[in-house]
């Protein structure tokens, strides 16, 4: 079946440090690849996306890179705020007909100190 | 643009109760997706709605229930609740267009069964 597999968290950085978060993705067909952000008490939100190998998405100093040969999507940052400070998720969904559901990961929780 | 809302923001609920919760999509949507979210994991799919006709179905027993409105408001029903039914429920909506749509989420309303 579909799965999404995410580092374990939580992740504490101190501000300015650099960010990765690994996600590794198992799935028939071609997915598309997500990474979505939950602020404490908050819904789910859009953080980048990518649709085919070797796109790469970007959002607000993040970035993924679609790898199909390691079927990977990490999330990268430069330099960390403290209002980074959240849950992120990363989920494949399937492309085509028939294809309804976002798969997520578990989730890692990022703490960032000043 | 009004985003997705929902409510109740939070429930108690007791074991063998039933529950609606409510979701209001992004305007110009037409499909409405449910997630059911435990402590600590990752969202999990219910269902989507499409049209006003369920479109598709992850791994939920029959007491979970939907509906969607010609309005695209959508209800999640449960019927004889249990404790792990405990849960943040998020819903997400979308426009079908393209391969890929992108699902906007509300920020979920939070149900707690004693």
């Amino acid at each position: 079946g579909n799965s999404v597999t995410q580092m374990e968290g939580p992740v504490t950085l101190s501000e300015e440090a650099f960010l990765t978060i690994n996600c590794t993705y198992t799935a028939t067909g071609y997915p598309s690849l997500f990474w979505y952000v939950q602020y404490p008490g908050e819904g789910l939100q859009l953080l980048l996306k990518a649709t085919k190998a070797d796109d790469k998405g970007s959002n607000k100093g993040f970035e993924a890179t679609y790898r199909k040969e390691t079927t990977s999507f990490h999330l990268e940052k430069g330099s960390v705020q403290v209002s980074d400070s959240a849950v992120y998720f990363c989920a494949l969904k399937l492309a085509g007909a028939g294809s309804y559901q976002l798969t997520f990961g578990k989730g890692t929780k990022l703490s960032v100190i000043p | 643009e009004t985003g997705v809302t929902q409510s109740p923001t939070h429930l108690i609920k007791t074991r063998g109760q039933q529950v609606t919760l409510r979701c209001s999509s992004q305007s110009g949507h037409n499909t409405v997706s449910w997630y059911q979210q435990a402590l600590g994991q990752g969202p999990q799919f219910i269902f989507q709605y499409y049209r006003e006709e369920e479109n598709g179905r992850g791994n939920f027993p029959p007491r979970f229930s939907g509906l969607q409105f010609p309005n695209y408001s959508s209800e999640l029903n449960v019927n004889a609740l249990e404790l792990d039914d405990s849960a943040l429920y998020l819903c997400a909506s979308s426009e079908v267009s393209g391969v890929t749509y992108e699902q906007y989420f509300g920020p979920g309303t939070r149900l707690t069964v004693t």
